[in-house]
């Protein structure tokens, strides 16, 4: 069953544009939504993680938009960069849950 | 320092082989986990540990199985090697705050 679900499944934006990634949960009992960036060949790093107490988290050019009411949250990169080529993953876990639930991962293409 | 660390790197294997994947972190951390990524699936849990000497079965252990005797260490075992676990493996520690921090992984092909 999965619990978090992410889309695009790919998504491909030029150079300066916003890239926007969706994920939508199912778990009411969610209090943590990360994302994490992933490289080839390497392992996922945090990006950016928020809790349900604020609508809205950024940090430099990465700012998640959460909607609680929608059980929605979004991860948007403004001026996207090629460097910012990577896959994207969402994640949701709750208090006293030992493990995270992933997306299922957006491939991001930024074309120069 | 090198975080955390998975060998081998690359491994093929015939059906019904066994082997172990190691992983190793060097910031002691309590809880680890082991996650397999394939196409499209995103990063399903295998099995954790929340200390040494625990383990518990996450959303996919069938095939599986893991040891925590010392709390660097988390081992993944595959008694009987089948293709469908073909797949890309990840090992991750955890800090009290819940970032996770992962290895490089380890891509298995079974034939």
């Amino acid at each position: 069953q999965q619990q978090v679900k992410q889309s695009p499944q790919s998504l491909i934006v030029q150079k300066g544009g916003i890239s926007i990634i969706n994920c939508a949960y199912e778990n009411t009992a969610f209090d943590y939504f990360p994302w994490y960036q992933q490289f080839p060949g390497k392992g996922p790093a945090l990006l950016i993680a928020i809790r349900p107490d604020v609508s809205e988290k950024k940090e430099g050019r990465f700012t998640i938009s959460f909607n609680k009411s929608a059980k929605q949250f979004s991860l948007h990169i403004m001026d996207s960069q090629p460097g910012d080529s990577a896959t994207y993953f969402c994640a949701a876990s709750s208090t006293g849950r030992r493990a995270l639930t992933f997306g299922s991962g957006t491939r991001l293409q930024v074309q120069p | 320092n090198a975080g955390v660390t998975q060998t081998p790197k690359f491994r093929v294997l015939k059906t019904g082989q066994s082997m172990t994947l190691l992983c190793a972190q060097d910031m002691n951390h309590e809880y680890m986990y082991w996650y397999r990524q394939d196409p499209g699936m995103g990063l399903r849990l295998i099995h954790y540990s929340v200390g040494e000497g625990t383990t518990a079965k996450g959303e996919v252990p069938d095939g599986y199985n893991v040891s925590r005797l010392k709390k660097q260490n988390f081992l993944l075992g595959l008694e009987s090697a089948a293709p469908s676990q073909t797949s890309v493996y990840f090992c991750a520690s955890r800090t009290g705050a819940g970032e996770l921090f992962f290895g490089e992984g380890s891509r298995l092909t079974v034939l």
